[in-house]
């Protein structure tokens, strides 16, 4: 079944801009986890967040966590060209502890 | 270099024919997972294990077999492949399972005629 369901679809912008993309889930959860995926290519983790943070840092990349709206954000401040993929979150559903749950994935299109 | 590895990169088939895509991890990991990828649908597992020996079904596991016999391998085996396993396939490992991030192979495009 799909625990996490990314928001939007795909989102175009230009190079410099913020891009904003959100993730919504079903169940509670331990962790929840963002991924990048450029085309064609294996899938590299970004970042972690554990259900009882609610905000994460790293570089240029900014991740909230609301889990009493079951949901997520992944911040990309001054995107670049090279940013451009698709991106997921995964979540380790709190009851079994033993696998991920993958979203759908927003594409992100980054343009000069 | 830490890395997992699989093969065959691509593999076009026909139904039927047993066929096997092989998975080495060189980080000493527990666990290790399989999923698939088909558009729209985003990853679904198909298995995992947590240790050798150890294995369970994920999400998709029809028409799939998986073993754990050392910890570095962890193929994937399609008895009787049909049209609706073509899919693009990872494999991913890691020391745990939420906590920990997971690392994955470059994939596996299977297309079955």
């Amino acid at each position: 079944s799909q625990q996490g369901e990314e928001d939007p679809q795909a989102l175009s912008i230009q190079e410099g801009e913020n891009a904003t993309m959100n993730c919504s889930y079903k169940t509670s959860i331990n962790n929840l986890q963002w991924y990048r995926q450029n085309s064609g290519r294996g899938l590299v983790h970004l970042i972690l967040i554990r259900s009882n943070e609610r905000e994460k840092h790293s570089g240029r990349l900014r991740v909230t966590l609301d889990t009493s709206k079951k949901s997520s954000s992944l911040l990309i401040t001054a995107s670049r060209a090279a940013d451009t993929a698709s991106y997921f979150c995964a979540t380790d559903d709190a009851g079994t502890a033993s696998k991920l749950t993958f979203g759908t994935g927003t594409r992100l299109q980054v343009t000069l | 270099e830490a890395q997992v590895t699989q093969n065959p990169r691509y593999l076009i088939t026909v139904t039927g024919k047993k066929l096997t895509v092989t998975c080495s991890q060189n980080m000493n990991h527990e666990y290790m997972s399989w999923y698939r990828q088909d558009p729209g649908l985003g990853l679904r597992q198909i298995y995992y294990s947590m240790n050798v020996e150890v294995t369970d079904k994920g999400d998709v596991p029809e028409g799939y077999k998986v073993s754990r016999k050392e910890k570095r391998n962890f193929p994937l085996i399609l008895e009787s492949p049909s049209p609706n396993q073509t899919s693009l396939y990872f494999c991913a490992s890691s020391s745990g399972t939420g906590v920990m991030p997971q690392h994955f192979g470059d994939g596996t495009r299977l297309s079955i005629l």
